[in-house]
Order: structure tokens, then C-alpha cells, then sequence
């Protein structure tokens, strides 16, 4: 198995510009979550997908971040506009059954706004 | 709001002795809870999960859980260099996992 695979690994980008983070869950499994961790702020959850149907993305923080979840096998996170304060590392997890088996997390994406 | 709390140390143990991780949770209605290992610049792995009051054991790794307390531990024995890492302790919160800042532990030989 592949684990969950992330796409880019690092992104630097200027701000204002839109940027787009990809994630390939592990197959079978139908929980996907975006979390993003800063030093100050830890691990922040800001959406969840089950079934490819987002139940709860109570943790975007501004309207300037969308996720997407076309099918199964595919999810993206767009930031349009960029800011510097959206510098942080955003990993993407996936689960078969979670209150028995957790997460598996991505490898990450490292973004920095300059 | 549902908040996990840690120490983040740093905690610093010699080789070969037990060290001592914990953390407490608000959500008195939490049922699931689990340690994830973070080293530095690299995803989160899980370790343990536990669900029942009392101890689980797991190689050289014991999680412990008190509901009535809200408290969540992860004991390692034998402590080697290679668990230096930061520890998060994490709770199902009905939808999804909830984190602590986690606690930094450094193993020194």
C-alpha cells in the first residue's frame, strides 16, 4: 500500500497568488481530513470528508480556502489568495474506521508565503 | 470548544529509563483516544489507541486512560535515543480527531 500521498512536498509562492494542495487517500479507506500545524497553533482539522461528501469544514479559516473532493480517490485544498499567515505544513489523513483505527497522515505539504 | 492539553516539555530522560507523557481532555463524552508520534519534519504515525479505562500494553509502550479524571498517559520503558520525538495526544470528538500540541521528548544515551 502506498500510504496517502501528497502533492507538492514544498510550495513557495508569492502572496496573492492561488495555490492548490493535492491528496491521494489510501484506497478503501472513506474518511478524508485536512489539517494544517504551525508551531503556535498545532494540528488545526479544517475539513472532513466522508464518502467524499464534506460534513464539516467548521475550520477554514476564511472563505479563502475551498477543498474539493471529486471521488474517492482524489482531494485538493486551494488557498486563493495566499497570505505569509497561511505559511504552515498541511497534511492530509485518511481513515477506514477512525474511532477504531485513526488516522494515517500524509507526508505533507510544507507552503510558504513570502 | 473541545480542547486536548500537553505539556510540551521539553522532557528530557536518560537511556533506558521510563518516561512519563501526559494529557487531559474537556469532552467529558469522549470515547476513543490515540498517540501519534511526530519526529521533526516528518507526518504524524500512529503508536496506541485505547478506549477502556485502565492500561494497554503494547511492546514497550503502556497507554493508560481515566475517564473520571479525563487524563490520558503514554508510558515508554527502556527509552532509547530513537524515541526522541514530539508525542500528540489526540481524541475522537464524534467526527474527528481533536490534538494537543504534543510533548517534545528528548532520549539522551
Amino acid at each position: 500500500d502506498a500510504g496517502v500521498i501528497q502533492s507538492p512536498r514544498h510550495e513557495v509562492t508569492e502572496m496573492g497568488q492561488e495555490v492548490t494542495l493535492r491528496c491521494k487517500p489510501i484506497s478503501g479507506h472513506n474518511s478524508l481530513f485536512w489539517y494544517r500545524q504551525t508551531m503556535m497553533r498545532g494540528l488545526e482539522l479544517l475539513i472532513y470528508f466522508n464518502n467524499n461528501v464534506p460534513i464539516d469544514d467548521s475550520g477554514m479559516p476564511e472563505d479563502r480556502f475551498s477543498a474539493k473532493m471529486p471521488n474517492a480517490s482524489f482531494s485538493t485544498l486551494k488557498i486563493q489568495p495566499s497570505e505569509p499567515r497561511d505559511s504552515a505544513v498541511y497534511f492530509c489523513a485518511s481513515s477506514l474506521a477512525l474511532p477504531v483505527y485513526g488516522y494515517t497522515f500524509g507526508s505533507g505539504t510544507r507552503l510558504t508565503v513570502v | 470548544q473541545k480542547e486536548v492539553e500537553q505539556n510540551s516539555g521539553p522532557l528530557s530522560v536518560p537511556e533506558g529509563a521510563i518516561a512519563s507523557l501526559n494529557c487531559t481532555y474537556s469532552d467529558r463524552g469522549s470515547q476513543s483516544f490515540f498517540w501519534y508520534r511526530q519526529y521533526s519534519g516528518k507526518s504524524p504515525e500512529l503508536i496506541m489507541s485505547i478506549y477502556s479505562n485502565g492500561d494497554k500494553e503494547d511492546g514497550r509502550f503502556t497507554a493508560q486512560l481515566n475517564k473520571a479524571s479525563q487524563y490520558v498517559s503514554l508510558l515508554i520503558r527502556d527509552s532509547q535515543p530513537s524515541d526522541s520525538a514530539t508525542y500528540l495526544c489526540a481524541v475522537f470528538t464524534g467526527t474527528a480527531l481533536i490534538f494537543g500540541k504534543g510533548t517534545t521528548l528528548s532520549v539522551s544515551s
